[in-house]
């Protein structure tokens, strides 16, 4: 099992519409999760954090669910501008590896 | 501006050819990273450093190598034992505390002559 997986999609949703990503992670350890936005041919940026309570920024919303380790991103009344793919990172504080762990990446297809 | 920067953009690999990829940051970041991403794939990590004069392996290190002889520069060298080159490399770099987001170069796209 991949310690980070992520639907591939794509997703093809309308302008307007409401689109949410999940991600799972297998280290019950890991303590910090980003959301990253991807565009073809480019370097992920980073998007947004995702804290335990949940946050939102604009349109978007992150959520961690602990018990059942997933997280995930809500896209409000998508834009054409939000096609791309959004990576999800997971660090895991227990084994020493100081580093991220990316899923394979969603694509959102926003048509008009 | 702060920020990471790779070169060159774009580099092609003849056979049996050692080829480095430059990074450089002005973030006064402690950590650094090199990555590398097939067409339609995720990011894997080849090497990370988390303090000058020492990195570590990351999931996919055979065949490159790096240095990190000063905290703004983390070269990574792709030997002509790595046969299958052809990818994108991102750079990126972090505070050293493990729960910090990691910020990306523009990457460096490689590929065989």
């Amino acid at each position: 099992r991949k310690e980070v997986e992520q639907d591939p999609g794509p997703f093809n949703v309308p302008e307007g519409a409401t689109v949410a990503f999940n991600c799972t992670y297998s280290n019950s350890a890991s303590q910090s999760f980003f959301w990253y936005r991807q565009d073809c041919r480019k370097e992920p940026k980073l998007l947004m954090s995702v804290y335990s309570s949940g946050n939102e920024d604009g349109r978007f919303t992150a959520q961690l669910n602990r018990a059942s380790q997933y997280i995930s991103l809500l896209i409000r009344d998508s834009k054409l501008s939000d096609s791309a793919t959004y990576l999800c990172a997971v660090n895991h504080m227990d084994t020493g590896r100081r580093a991220l762990t990316f899923g394979s990446g969603t694509r959102l297809q926003v048509q008009p | 501006d702060g920020g990471i920067t790779q070169s060159p953009k774009y580099l092609f690999r003849k056979e049996g050819q050692n080829v480095t990829l430059s990074c450089e940051q002005n973030l006064n970041h402690d950590a650094m990273y090199w990555y590398r991403q097939d067409p339609g794939q995720g990011l894997r990590l080849i090497y990370y450093s988390q303090i000058v004069n020492d990195f570590q392996k990351g999931d996919i290190a055979e065949g490159y190598s790096v240095s990190r002889e000063k905290k703004e520069s983390f070269p990574l060298t792709v030997t002509s034992a790595q046969k299958n080159p052809t990818a994108f490399y991102l750079c990126a770099s972090s505070n050293r505390r493990g729960n910090q987001p990691q910020h990306f170069g523009d990457g460096t796209r490689l590929s065989i002559l």
